[in-house]
């Protein structure tokens, strides 16, 4: 699998746009990128996920370059229950493993 | 719909004891996935079933660390006997198939049990 490379940590203002970056160089033309979150103490959760498009669901939106290279997770509006670990997963379809690195610990602050 | 059941949620063992977390995944999803999570890092797969199969156990320390899904819905994994390095949050999660599309890859996490060894 691809693996992914995220900032360590990332700051943003409450109702802000949170934008948080993954690099994936090594991506495969059939690798998919995932996104994941982890509220402390809590399971991870799935946010979203995409090949080639951007993709927009009510929790996010992702933005994938045209090589693929990287991507950008987009909250549109961060609330305080958005703090979290926000892990960025390369995925080749089919090949079933989900290698999750450290994520991104994301700060809301107000 | 329920979720991802786990238990228990916290356990306190000394090393060389041995330790046993269940599992019991969201009706009808046929894959099952167990994660360790060492803090401050991210969730490292175990095992993954496929039904009542093992489809990845390559980081499954097999020394120690046993997994079964007898019965294709919940499963048990066993630690024995237990090192102070295995003190985690073992985490189970189930998605609907991992062999099919993409779109039923979405994982559901239980909330874990956290494991001290002392």
């Amino acid at each position: 699998d691809a693996k992914t490379t995220q900032p360590p940590s990332m700051d943003c203002a409450e109702g802000r746009a949170a934008n948080l970056p993954c690099n994936h160089s090594t991506i495969s033309g059939n690798e998919y990128v995932y996104w994941y979150r982890q509220i402390h103490s809590q399971g991870p959760q799935y946010i979203i996920h995409g090949l080639k498009n951007n993709e927009t669901n009510e929790m996010a939106s992702l933005i994938i370059t045209e090589d693929r290279k990287s991507s950008t997770l987009i909250l549109p509006h961060a609330t305080l229950r958005d703090t979290a670990v926000y892990y960025c997963i390369a995925l080749f379809y089919n090949f079933n493993k989900f290698y999750f690195g450290s994520g991104t610990k994301l700060n809301v602050k107000p | 719909e329920a979720g991802v059941a786990q238990s228990p949620r916290y356990k306190i063992i000394e090393k060389r004891q041995s330790v046993a977390f269940w599992c019991n995944p969201i009706s009808g999803h046929a894959t099952l996935y167990w994660y360790q999570q060492i803090l401050g890092q991210g969730p490292k797969l175990l095992i993954q079933f496929q039904n009542n199969g093992v489809v990845d156990d390559s980081q499954l320390p097999k020394d120690r660390f046993s997994a079964e899904r007898l019965k294709g819905v919940d499963s048990t994994l066993k630690i024995q006997p237990a090192k102070l390095e295995d003190s985690a949050v073992y985490l189970c999660a189930s998605s609907l198939d991992q062999t099919g599309p993409p779109a039923l890859y979405e994982q559901y996490f239980g909330p874990g049990t956290r494991l001290t060894v002392t």
